[in-house]
């Protein structure tokens, strides 16, 4: 069975900081891995997805993350935050072999002016 | 996303009361998925299907039934409603390699 793991919870930032926030996934095979965000009353929206090819990935509103096959990783990178960032991030993952799209426990991300 | 509709938005009911919520999409993608958002568990697959009349099993289908007679219409019932299935309701569909787009969600309170 594939699962995903967000290790932070809760991430508090100020304008202008980086942002690296982890996503580790559990899978046998080939991964398709995905980070959306949702904004506060909103649905998710797609940042960005990794299919094959480069593993670093560069998605919407300056974000970037790098697939990581050894670390089961795909962590997602902002190299200067804006407060317009505060939103929580999901990181999922669908299994070659699965028709099915699971996702982390998502992470809260607050940019303070 | 404009080619994903969920009905109703909102809603309350009352518990023991059958609910049906309802996706409708309007791209003709084969996959269609079901997921409740929690705080704290983020979003979680109840049921998904892959094409007409074919559904199967997420992670948290007790409680849940669903029904796809129909490429554009994914309808989830709640049998019997409880408590614990207070939540947002988000319905996704699948296209290829393009991923995953999703509806607007809506929000079930049972009292």
């Amino acid at each position: 069975a594939q699962s995903v793991s967000q290790h932070n919870h809760h991430v508090i930032l100020s304008e202008a900081a980086s942002l690296e926030l982890g996503c580790n996934y559990s899978y046998g095979g080939t991964v398709n891995l995905f980070w959306y965000v949702q904004y506060p009353g909103q649905h998710l929206q797609l940042l960005l997805k990794y299919f094959s090819g480069d593993p670093l990935v560069k998605g919407i509103k300056g974000f970037e993350a790098e697939f990581i096959k050894s670390k089961f990783s795909f962590n997602l990178r902002k190299p200067s935050v804006q407060w317009s960032d505060t939103a929580e991030y999901f990181c999922a993952v669908n299994g070659e072999n699965t028709d099915k799209l699971i996702f982390g426990t998502g992470t809260r991300l607050q940019v303070f002016p | 996303d404009a080619g994903i509709t969920q009905s109703p938005r909102h809603k309350v009911t009352e518990t023991g009361t059958p609910v049906t919520l309802r996706c409708h999409q309007t791209e003709n993608h084969r996959y269609m998925y079901w997921y409740r958002q929690d705080p704290g568990h983020g979003l979680r697959l109840i049921h998904y299907s892959y094409g007409v009349k074919d559904t199967d099993k997420g992670e948290v289908s007790d409680g849940y039934s669903v029904s796809r007679s129909k490429t554009e219409d994914f309808l989830l019932t709640l049998e019997s409603a409880t408590s614990s299935q207070t939540s947002v309701y988000f319905c996704a569909t699948r296209a290829g390699i393009h991923g995953y787009t999703f509806g607007s969600g809506t929000r079930l309170t049972v009292v």
